[in-house]
C-alpha cells in the first residue's frame, strides 16, 4: 500500500503559540489530501480537504483562519494549528489519496499527538 | 441522529469465538462502505470494503443491506491479535469519509 508519513508523531506546546504539522506522502503524488481531528473515545471527523495547489474546503465549523492548510506541492500538506489552546489537544491525522489508485482510496499518516498545556 | 452509528462495545470474547459487529447509516445516498480497523493511538488502517453482494477475506465477512442501510462485520475463529476498533466508514457521493465512533473488540486467551 501507498506510505503516507506525518511530523512531528507527538509535539507539546505551551497555550498561544502555532504549531506546523506535515503530511507527505512517501511513494506517490496525492492530488487530494485531507486533515482529520479524533478527540479520545470520538470518531474522526473531517475537518478539510485540500487540493493541490488550491485553496483548502473546510467543513462547517472548523475555523480557517485557526487551522491554516497549505498544500504546496503533490506529496506536502501542512496543517498549522494557529494561537493553539487546550482545548485543541487532539489526535491530527492526515490522508491522502491519488497515484492513479481508485477514487475511494485513502491511505493514512500516522497521527499527531498535540497536547497544549 | 448521527450520519453513522455503531455499538461502542466493548465486546470481550475469548479466542477462537466468532464476534459480528452492526452499524447503520442515515444518508441513503451513500456509495461506498468500507471497515477500518484501528488500534489504540494510533491510525486506521483499511480492513475491507463492503459490497452488496457480500464479501469475505479470510476470517472476516462483510454483509451490506442497501434497503436497511446496514453493515455488517463477522470475524470468525478471533485471534488475540484481532483485539482493536474496527471502525464502520460510509461514504457519500463527495470524497468525504463518514467515520462511525467505532466498535471495541478485545480478545482473550
Amino acid at each position: 500500500g501507498a506510505v503516507v508519513s506525518q511530523h512531528p508523531s507527538r509535539v507539546i506546546c505551551k497555550s498561544g503559540t502555532s504549531v506546523k504539522i506535515e503530511c507527505r506522502s512517501l511513494d506517490f503524488q496525492a492530488t487530494t489530501m485531507f486533515w482529520y481531528r479524533q478527540f479520545p473515545k470520538q470518531s474522526l471527523m473531517l475537518m478539510a480537504t485540500s487540493n493541490e495547489g488550491s485553496k483548502a474546503t473546510y467543513e462547517q465549523g472548523v475555523e480557517k483562519d485557526k487551522f491554516l492548510i497549505n498544500h504546496a506541492s503533490l506529496t506536502l500538506s501542512t496543517l498549522t494549528v494557529t494561537s493553539a489552546h487546550p482545548e485543541d489537544s487532539s489526535f491530527y491525522i492526515c490522508s491522502a489519496r491519488g497515484g492513479g489508485r481508485a477514487d475511494f482510496e485513502q491511505y493514512f499518516g500516522p497521527g499527531t499527538r498535540l497536547t497544549v498545556t | 441522529r448521527k450520519e453513522v452509528e455503531q455499538d461502542p462495545g466493548p465486546f470481550n470474547v475469548p479466542e477462537g469465538a466468532t464476534v459480528a459487529f452492526n452499524c447503520t447509516y442515515s444518508n441513503s445516498a451513500s456509495q461506498s462502505f468500507f471497515w477500518y480497523r484501528q488500534d489504540c493511538r494510533k491510525e486506521p488502517k483499511l480492513l475491507m470494503s463492503v459490497y452488496s453482494s457480500g464479501n469475505e477475506d479470510g476470517r472476516f465477512t462483510a454483509q451490506l443491506n442497501r434497503a436497511s442501510q446496514y453493515i455488517s462485520l463477522l470475524i470468525r475463529d478471533s485471534k488475540l491479535s484481532d483485539s482493536a476498533t474496527y471502525l464502520c466508514v460510509v461514504r457519500g457521493n463527495t470524497d468525504k469519509l463518514i467515520f462511525g465512533t467505532g466498535t471495541r473488540l478485545q480478545v482473550f486467551p
